[in-house]
């Protein structure tokens, strides 16, 4: 059983930049939930897909976009890039929409300039 | 006001020491209850989850609710150098548009100390 990756580890952007983040779920997981953690806070909830819907957002502009493909894995947009966007992107899979069983990958990296 | 409040620490103790970890909230609509160990530059890993009052065990680790007064916590016995990280609280509801969403807490960063 494979667990949840993510790719890259980091990244360097400038302002007003686009990005995009990659993460494959654990096998069998059909749920991906993107998570945004400050540095010195806790994940804030982005958005989660369910079979390739999203399944529900936080309180995130819509320059944050993502995606989830027929295999489940999936990707995060932001667009239009701003220093606050700096932080640490977390992915997490899960089964059925569940948040309670939720296993993480170790995040990308972002900074921007 | 954050709908979860995690106590901020840091917490250094000695090894073989009990550790106390709190959290407390304010949504009633939380019905499951969870806690992540995250270790530096390092994604959250699942510790714990529960979803009812009372305490759950697993090894070293003891996980308390009390929805009565929305306070729960995590209990680290014997604790080890290993333990060192930081320790996330969070909870979720599934009976709102965001079922899939959980809440963390902003964490407690311990040192255990040999």
């Amino acid at each position: 059983e494979t667990g949840v990756t993510q790719s890259p580890t980091h990244l360097i952007k400038t302002r007003g930049q686009q990005v995009t983040l990659r993460c494959s779920s654990q096998s069998g997981h059909n749920t991906v939930s993107w998570y945004q953690q400050a540095l010195g806070q806790g994940p804030q909830f982005i958005f989660q897909y369910y079979r390739e819907e999203e399944n529900g957002r936080g309180n995130f502009p819509p320059r944050f976009s993502g995606l989830q493909f027929p295999n489940y894995s999936s990707e995060l947009n932001v667009n239009a890039l701003e220093l606050d966007d700096s932080a640490l992107y977390l992915c997490a899979s899960s089964l059925e929409s569940r948040s309670d069983t939720q296993y993480f990958g170790p995040g990308t990296r972002l900074t921007v300039l | 006001q954050k709908e979860v409040e995690q106590d901020p620490g840091p917490l250094s103790v000695p090894e073989g020491a009990i550790v106390s970890l709190n959290c407390t909230y304010s949504n009633s609509a939380f019905q499951y209850f969870m806690w992540y160990r995250q270790y530096s530059r390092k994604g959250p890993e699942l510790l714990m989850y529960t979803y009812s009052s009372g305490n759950k065990e697993d090894g070293r680790f003891t996980a308390q609710v009390d929805k009565s007064s929305k306070y729960i916590s995590l209990f680290i016995r014997d604790s080890q150098p290993s333990d060192s990280a930081t320790y996330l609280c969070a909870m979720g509801s599934r009976y709102n548009t965001n079922a899939g969403k959980s809440t963390f807490g902003d964490g407690t960063t311990l040192t255990v100390k040999p």
